[in-house]
């Protein structure tokens, strides 16, 4: 059965570094998200991509994070400059459809600054 | 701006028995979606039942149900029969039918099947 796979499944960083994380969505699907959760606060929306580029980002998305699908395969989240408050477990989603699409996520990245 | 409320974070039940899962949001919209999504330890979230807003009948899917009461913005799940491998983290969210491409989860219920 498809999934979605996510790499790493845990990284450590120290606060200033750049971080990237990987993920392969569903082969066939359009809709790419990645949704991030500190710990045992809600899942929240970071970014949707669609037809090559952000359709829809939340003020968390700043400057600091951006995204790409640089083979048509993978999509990766950025995060140039970590803080210590970006310590979380990102999740990456995709969909084939918009509204009535379930969202498959990955197992997540979790990702801790120090 | 639209919101999901879990006020529980922790349920348990015994295997065999119904349990029942709170949800709560808040939008001014009138078409949209609910979903419930199940996360159990260590794996990712899936799908669990999904319900339009403009459909008044309550979705089902085998032993899992809801109760959608529209204008009290409620979407509880319903478990009957548990078993262990129900085990898990179970998330309510939201998306509008246009406007967004945004899903809005709660915080989560953290639910533990006793055997």
């Amino acid at each position: 059965e498809p999934e979605v796979t996510q790499t790493p499944s845990h990284q450590v960083t120290q606060m200033g570094q750049e971080v990237i994380l990987h993920c392969v969505p569903i082969s066939n699907h359009l809709y790419f998200y990645w949704y991030r959760q500190i710990l045992g606060q809600k899942v929240e929306f970071l970014v949707s991509f669609y037809n090559n580029e952000i359709s829809e980002k939340s003020e968390i998305f700043d400057d600091q994070f951006s995204v790409e699908r640089p083979d048509g395969s993978n999509f990766t989240l950025k995060i140039r400059s970590t803080k210590l408050e970006d310590s979380a477990m990102y999740f990456c989603a995709s969909s084939s459809l918009r509204y009535t699409g379930e969202l498959f996520f990955g197992e997540g990245s979790r990702l801790t600054v120090l | 701006a639209q919101t999901v409320t879990q006020s529980q974070p922790e349920m348990s039940v015994q295997e065999a028995e119904t349990v029942t899962l709170s949800c709560t949001y808040d939008t001014s919209e009138s078409n949209y979606y609910l979903f419930w999504y199940k996360q159990p330890p260590s794996r990712q979230m899936i799908l669990v039942i999904r319900q339009e807003a403009y459909k008044q009948q309550n979705a089902t899917e085998n032993r899992f149900s809801v109760n959608f009461q529209k204008a009290a913005k409620s979407f509880s799940l319903k478990i009957s029969d548990s078993q262990l491998g129900d085990t898990a983290m179970y998330f309510c969210a939201f998306t509008l039918t246009s406007g967004t491409y945004k899903y809005i989860f709660g915080t989560g219920t953290r639910l533990k099947v006793l055997a």
